[in-house]
């Protein structure tokens, strides 16, 4: 499982209210992503990080916004959740040496905006 | 518009079944192309493609990708209800090292 935890793994929310999510890797991977799965879509890449405090948008970063402070955690942040933000979320790290090409996926995080 | 195509979308075999799984690119600069495995749960990855024409294998499960033909191909053989799960593929450029998704093929094996 590549070290990486998320939390929570399910939330429900209202709209109007903002929600983060935390993904937290042990494998000091400097690459780290968060994705969202919707039927239909496949996975899309909302944001991206490559180190501390780097950042950069994907193609569905509307709305969203994240941060990384340390190399372990990268949030996701809805600043003020929509319905339209009910999605499954993953995070993933990227490999390293032979498999720098590879993404490794996180359990996902399960968000209901009602 | 980088794009990732993936048939069938859905496929329902018997076990022993051997399924093959199609999966077509267009994207600039092509990097490589990779194959995951979705059950109710996180994506695990499967194989990483980048020549032609080498087949890589595990178990019952094999993948080539044709360059030429801007596709990849994903082998199941003998089937089993374990293999059931939605199958993604990915491909990987050079300039953004952004993976681009297909919208998976889900597969269904019945005893």
């Amino acid at each position: 499982d590549a070290g990486i935890t998320q939390s929570p793994r399910h939330k429900v929310t209202e709209t109007g209210t903002p929600v983060t999510l935390r993904c937290h890797q042990t494998e000091n991977h400097r690459y780290m992503y968060w994705y969202r799965q919707d039927p239909g879509h496949g996975l899309r890449l909302i944001h991206y990080s490559y180190g501390v405090k780097d950042t950069d948008k994907g193609e569905v970063s509307d709305g969203y916004s994240v941060s990384r402070s340390k190399t372990e955690d990268f949030l996701l942040t809805l600043e003020s959740a929509t319905s339209s933000q009910t999605s499954v979320y993953f995070c993933a790290i990227r490999g390293q040496g032979a498999n720098a090409d590879t993404q490794y996926f996180g359990p996902g995080t399960r968000l209901t905006v009602l | 518009e980088d794009k990732v195509v993936q048939s069938p979308l859905s496929l329902v075999v018997h076990e022993g079944d051997t399924v093959t799984l199609n999966c077509s690119y267009e994207v600039t600069n092509f990097r490589s192309l990779l194959w995951y495995k979705q059950e109710k749960k996180a994506p695990t990855f499967l194989f990483m493609l980048t020549s032609s024409g080498i087949e890589k294998k595990s178990g019952r499960l094999s993948s080539i990708l044709d360059k030429k033909e801007l596709s990849s191909i994903l082998n199941i053989t003998a089937t089993q209800t374990g293999d059931s799960a939605i199958y993604l593929c990915a491909a990987l450029t050079h300039n953004t090292d952004k993976l681009i998704f297909g919208t998976g093929t889900r597969l269904q094996v019945f005893p």
